[in-house]
């Protein structure tokens, strides 16, 4: 059973980059794709974007110029960097095992993290 | 107007059965999407359920009860997800998604009350 956890600071000020990284475990890295996904405190699900394990990207078009998700195979690991962030990107972070139709079998459990000054 | 619409809130009663809907916006063909739903729990990530396209072509998460189920709705444009024989475990957000314009979306999410 593929385990994800997510790891990475809780509070970020506003115009700072959000730095998170996923570790996966009990699994493979180097097959499917890997996902970021967000959800703001009350609301749905907004999806970031998601890396294929040969490392290419495909990007939420609304957050697209901001993010970029990369891949660290020999730890068994990808990261989310998300710049110049605001009182809107406070949310829970949710890193998944993806295939390419979007859709996701195995979440980490969230990270929650406040964009605050 | 949002890719995929879902109702705010639902509430059934144990035993009965939930239709939750998923309305895809007019103008795109809810035959050309694969329907996804999600389940989530307070304080819990979202839970696979199932996917579906066409009677022919479905699935059903690793675990998930045959109580979960997928359709469409073509006369609302709607992915449907009936959970029959419903249980209090049951309530829960339930979101729907899809793969359209080279990136997922999701609905707003459903609250399902088992009361």
């Amino acid at each position: 059973q593929v385990q994800l956890q997510e790891s990475g600071p809780g509070l970020v000020k506003p115009s700072e980059t959000l730095s998170l990284i996923c570790t996966v475990s009990s699994g493979s890295i180097t097959s499917h794709y890997w996902s970021w996904m967000r959800q703001p405190p009350g609301r749905g699900l907004e999806w970031i974007g998601y890396i294929h394990y040969s490392g290419s990207t495909v990007y939420s078009p609304s957050l697209k110029g901001r993010v970029t998700i990369s891949l660290h195979t020999s730890k068994k690991q990808f990261s989310l960097k998300l710049t110049s962030v605001t009182a809107a990107d406070t949310a829970v972070y949710y890193c998944a095992r993806a295939f390419a139709d979007g859709s996701s079998d195995y979440w980490g459990q969230g990270t929650l993290v406040t964009v605050s000054s | 107007q949002p890719v995929l619409t879902q109702p705010t809130s639902l509430s059934a009663s144990p035993g009965a059965s939930a239709r939750l809907t998923c309305t895809l916006r007019s103008g795109f063909d809810l035959n050309d999407y694969r329907i996804f739903w999600y389940q989530q729990k307070p304080e819990s990530p979202p839970r696979y359920l199932l996917s579906y396209y066409s009677d022919s072509s479905n699935h059903l998460g690793s675990g998930v009860p045959s109580r979960f189920s997928g359709s469409k709705d073509a006369s609302t444009n709607a992915g449907i997800l009936v959970i029959s024989r419903l249980q209090s475990e049951d309530e829960a957000d339930y979101h729907c998604m899809t793969w359209h314009s080279n990136a997922v979306v999701f609905g707003g999410g459903t609250k399902l009350t088992v009361l």
